[in-house]
């Protein structure tokens, strides 16, 4: 039972590169989110999927999209990478739509330059 | 929107030392959840706990939501205690917004 598992843990873009954050959970949870976490502001959401089909926005989407591919995963795309996306992204999955127990991924740090 | 203070900010201990963790939040909430940032950056579940009080070995929360406040409790504190504590809460009636801490940097030495 591997929980949420996040690929890849660690990269590196270019400004203007794009590039896919993957997320799968094995736990068959309904909800599932996209945090960024930058130095010294704790953790701020950027989209989330209450369920397999959906999709809102969180607190910081511009500059990404996403897609619930199926229950289990769930990608986030940045189209066109800037410095200001530089930091590391968590992605969470809970039971139910609504903060119910969170389980998180390990993190991807990304490094635009 | 609700505000989520967290204090102390830092805190350096010996090992061996007890501490309390403190978490105040604005308003009322729905839910709560301690995590544990450890030094590879890693968000480890410590208490889901949106009222009273759950122990796991060395630590125990409890969460007050009439006062509007959570303690994070840890006992004969360990090196791998180290990291960040963040308390994270769920908004009455706003489901969908979560608000995180700005988190308690522990450092605790041999």
């Amino acid at each position: 039972n591997a929980g949420v598992t996040q690929t890849p843990k660690f990269q590196v873009l270019k400004t203007g590169q794009s590039m896919t954050l993957q997320c799968a959970q094995d736990m068959n949870h309904n909800s599932m989110y996209w945090y960024r976490q930058d130095p010294g502001m704790g953790l701020r959401l950027i989209y989330y999927s209450a369920s397999e089909g959906t999709t809102d926005k969180g607190e910081v989407p511009n500059g990404y999209n996403v897609s619930r591919l199926n229950k289990r995963e769930f990608s986030l795309r940045l189209e066109s990478a800037a410095p200001s996306q530089t930091s590391v992204y968590f992605c969470a999955s809970m039971v139910r739509e609504g903060w119910t127990e969170a389980f998180f991924g390990q993190g991807t740090r990304l490094t635009v330059v | 929107g609700i505000q989520v203070e967290q204090s102390p900010p830092d805190l350096i201990l010996q090992e061996g030392a007890n501490s309390t963790l403190r978490c105040n939040f604005s308003d009322s909430v729905n839910n709560l959840q301690w995590f544990h940032q450890n030094p590879w950056g890693q968000l480890i579940n410590l208490f889901y706990i949106p009222s009273g009080t759950k122990q796991n070995g060395r630590l125990s929360a409890t969460t007050v939501a009439t006062e509007r406040y959570s303690l994070l409790y840890i006992s004969s504190s360990q090196t791998t205690d180290s990291g960040v504590y963040f308390c994270a809460v769920v908004e009455s009636g706003g489901y969908q917004k979560v608000t995180f801490g700005t988190g308690t940097k522990l450092q605790v030495i041999p």
